[in-house]
Formats: C-alpha cells, structure tokens, sequence
C-alpha cells in the first residue's frame, strides 16, 4: 500500500514563473489537504478537497493560487507569478473520508524554492 | 492569527529521560487534538491523538494529557530515545482542517 506521494520533490523556480505541484492521495481516500510549512514553522492550511471539489479553500493566501482535484483523485496546486515569499514546503494529506477522528496521512511534500 | 501556541521550541532530554511538550488553545470548538511527528525531509505522521471528552490517551511510550478547562493538552514520552529525536507538532482540528502549532525540536542523547 503506497503511502501519499507528491512530485516534484524539490522546484526551483524564478520569481514571476508559474508552477505546479502534483498530489497522488491514497487510493480511496476522498479527502484531501493541502499545506505550507515555511522554514521552523508547523503546516499552515491551504485547502480542501471532498472528492472533486473544494469544501474549504479559506487558507490559500491570494489568487495566484489555485488547486484542483478533477477527477477526485490527483490533485494539483498551482502558483501563478510566483514571489519569493512563495518560498516553502507544500505538504499534501489525504483521508479516507470526510469526518471526526479521520487520521490525515501526509505525502513527503515538495519543497519550493522561489529565486 | 496562531490559535495553537506550543512549547518550549526545543528541547533536550538524556536518554531514559521524560519529555514533556506543551500546547494551548483558544477556540472552544477544536474537537480533535492530534500529535505529529516530522523528521527532515520527511511529511509528520501521526504520533497519537485525543479526543476533548478524554483527559488522558496513552500508547506506548506517548501519552496525551488534556485539560479541557484550562484549554491545554501536553505530549509526554517516557524512557526517550535517541530515536525519537525530531520535531514534533500539536495541533487541533477545526472543522475540517488542522491547525498546527509552531513545533519542538527535541534531541535525545545517549
């Protein structure tokens, strides 16, 4: 049983290009999560999937980011125009179901670099 | 806006000693206290987690300690290991999404 996978595993990038950033959940899991851990910092939510859409996308910062999950599986966070502020490591969990005490399994995350 | 405040932000324990974390909460609806475990390049996983209707959760070494009026809930690890050296997160379920302390780093030496 694959664990949550997430590729790349590292992105540089230079400021003002865009990029994406792939989420492979579980199988089976119809919930899924993305965060930003900055440097020393715990993860911060981004958004959040129940099976295709979005339930809950209040943690992402501005418009430059967008995340999608087309076919309730993969998912993908897109970052337009990046800035350096962008800079961190996007970590994506997935749960077998929306509701109390659901264990969220984080992926290995992709660490961004915004030069 | 942090609404889960963690502490110390390292720590350093002998090996065989007791490490204790502390976290503090403001928002009465949290409904489930997890604990994470991340070590470098690595996502967390889940250590051990609580409920609010509990005040103490054990598995193992690990034991959670909750007290619901006082809005805190702490991780204790007995008889710590140089391989439980890592960084080790609170957090607290909101809704649908976890809010996550600012971590510990705890080192065990041998």
């Amino acid at each position: 049983g694959a664990g949550v996978s997430q590729t790349p595993s590292n992105k540089v990038t230079e400021k003002g290009k865009y990029v994406e950033l792939r989420c492979d959940p579980i199988s089976g899991h119809t919930a899924l999560y993305w965060y930003r851990q900055s440097l020393g910092q715990g993860p911060e939510f981004l958004i959040y999937f129940q099976g295709t859409g979005a339930a809950d996308d209040s943690g992402l910062p501005n418009d430059r980011f967008f995340a999608v999950r087309p076919e309730g599986s993969v998912s993908t966070l897109k970052i337009q125009r990046t800035e350096r502020g962008d800079s961190a490591v996007y970590l994506c969990a997935s749960s077998l179901r929306q509701g109390t005490y659901n264990e969220q399994f984080f992926g290995p995350g992709t660490r961004l670099t915004v030069l | 806006q942090q609404q889960v405040k963690q502490s110390p932000q390292s720590l350093i324990v002998q090996k065989g000693g007791i490490s204790i974390i502390n976290c503090a909460y403001e928002n009465t609806a949290f409904d489930y206290f997890p604990w994470y475990q991340q070590f470098p390049g690595k996502g967390p996983a889940l250590l051990i987690a609580i409920r609010p209707d509990v005040s103490e959760k054990k598995e193992g070494r690990f034991t959670i300690s909750f007290n619901k009026s006082a809005k805190q809930f702490s991780l204790h690890i007995m008889d710590s290991q140089p391989g439980d050296s890592a960084t080790y997160f609170c957090a607290a379920r909101d809704t649908d999404k976890l809010i996550f302390g600012t971590g510990t780093r705890l080192q065990v030496f041998p």
